[in-house]
């Protein structure tokens, strides 16, 4: 069966400070790939999908980026954290363009 | 641009009361929809999902929702909620024939008293 792996599962950073968080999904291959965010009282925000290897997309101008080295890895990153990127982050994945399965995710605190 | 409303943000009901929590998007197009749950502590999962056939569709531990196309909804119900239930929970529409991106409500949180 498929499963999805986010880390770290809580993180509090400085403002300034870079940021990567990761996610991988095991027993599947090919699978469209979405980060998202949750800021408090609000719903999920898309911030990028990507269909394949390297190939990204950016939903909302902002503070980070987010790259696919490998097929099943996708991983969130930022150079310079800011407050507002505070907010709960959830990794999904889809095997189409159907139904998407979330991590656990991770919560990101700045301070 | 597409958004999904949900009219309710913060429910507290009693164990055995039904529930309906509302939830309406703005897109002309075929759309996909779904409500997820995330149970406190939990991961965000799927509770059920519509892409197409009979309109009123069943989902996990009860539930159930009806896509009414005239109106643009897709409201969940359940006819007698347990403590159980106590959760937050998400509509969301993807556009058919798209790259699968999910446009999320705000959210519900459900509380349901014993």
């Amino acid at each position: 069966s498929q499963t999805i792996h986010q880390w770290p599962a809580t993180l509090v950073q400085p403002v300034g400070s870079p940021l990567s968080l990761e996610c991988t999904v095991e027993g599947t291959s090919n699978p469209n790939l979405y980060w998202y965010r949750q800021a408090a009282g609000r719903g999920l925000q898309l911030l990028f999908y990507s269909i394949g290897i390297d190939q990204i997309s950016s939903e909302v101008p902002q503070n980070l980026s987010a790259s696919r080295p490998q097929d099943r890895q996708f991983i969130l990153s930022s150079k310079k954290l800011l407050l507002s990127d505070s907010g709960f982050y959830l990794c999904a994945w889809s095997p189409d363009s159907g139904t998407q399965y979330f991590g656990p995710g991770t919560r990101l605190t700045v301070l | 641009a597409q958004s999904v409303s949900q009219h309710n943000h913060h429910v507290i009901l009693s164990e055995a009361a039904s529930l309906e929590l509302g939830c309406n998007y703005s897109y002309g197009g075929t759309v996909n929809l779904f409500w997820y749950v995330q149970y406190p502590g939990q991961h965000l999962q799927l509770l059920l999902k519509y892409f197409s056939g009979d309109p009123l569709v069943k989902g996990i531990k009860g539930f159930e929702a009806e896509f009414i196309k005239s109106k643009f909804s897709f409201n969940l119900r359940k006819p007698s909620v347990q403590w159980s239930d106590t959760a937050e929970y998400f509509c969301a529409v993807s556009l058919s024939g798209n790259t699968g991106k999910l446009i999320f409500g705000q959210g519900t949180t459900l509380q349901v008293k014993p």
